[in-house]
């Protein structure tokens, strides 16, 4: 079993639309969960980070974690073609741990 | 958020050398720093877990003699990539540890694009 998987991709919607990236984890033990957004050929860029169950949200961002379920969603609203790019979900224990990366889901946004 | 540097950003070298790569931590202290490499349309793979003042930690499969780490103070890591080949070009991105408040965050770095010709 993979420990983080996402959505399979790739994933288009058309600007101005709200798009839906999530994500599912298997280790129970999991405490802190994170958003990277990778635009093709540059490096991870951490747009979103989350702890507790609930919502939280960030400009155009929301994140919603829900650890009984074991799954952690991005939604983005108004999108924008700025916005295409590879999307990764993360995952750790907490403090001192290694993050676990989802293969990521290919978000394209059309003007 | 907290910056990430990384040097080279590219480099080309020929096969059997040996390529240094450093990655700093720009406004921030970081006992903690990761090596991860991404070959094209996949996925990061963690390389190493590199600690201030103590030996790496390298994930199975890494060759801990060829992918050198040094983490010699709370701003640098370093990776030497020695004895490269071709097999070896990727892109190698290093990301550092921020810790406090409810937990740890990682940043990366802009990443160092290798070809080994």
């Amino acid at each position: 079993q993979k420990e983080v998987e996402q959505n399979s991709g790739p994933l288009s919607v058309p600007e101005g639309a709200i798009a839906s990236l999530n994500c599912t984890y298997s280790d129970r033990g999991s405490q802190s969960f994170f958003w990277y957004r990778q635009y093709s050929g540059k490096s991870p860029e951490l747009i979103m980070s989350i702890y507790s169950n609930g919502d939280k949200e960030d400009g155009r961002f929301t994140a919603q974690l829900n650890k009984a379920s074991q799954y952690v969603s991005l939604l983005i609203r108004d999108s924008q073609p700025s916005d295409s790019a590879t999307y990764l979900c993360a995952v750790n224990r907490g403090s001192n741990y290694k993050l676990t990366f989802g293969k990521g889901t290919l978000l394209t946004v059309n003007p | 958020g907290a910056v990430v540097s990384q040097h080279p950003s590219r480099v080309i070298c020929k096969s059997g050398t040996s390529v240094k790569i450093e990655c700093r931590s720009l406004d921030f202290q970081a006992t903690t720093m990761f090596w991860y490499r991404q070959f094209p349309k996949q996925s990061l793979m963690l390389m190493a877990t590199s600690n201030e003042g103590s030996k790496a930690t390298y994930e199975q499969g890494v060759e801990k003699d060829k992918f050198l780490i040094n983490h010699a103070s709370l701003t640098l890591s370093t990776l030497t990539v020695t004895s490269a080949h071709p097999e070896d070009s990727s892109f190698y991105i290093c990301s550092a540890r921020v810790t406090g408040g409810v937990g740890d965050t990682q940043y990366f770095g802009p990443g160092t694009r290798l070809t080994v010709l």
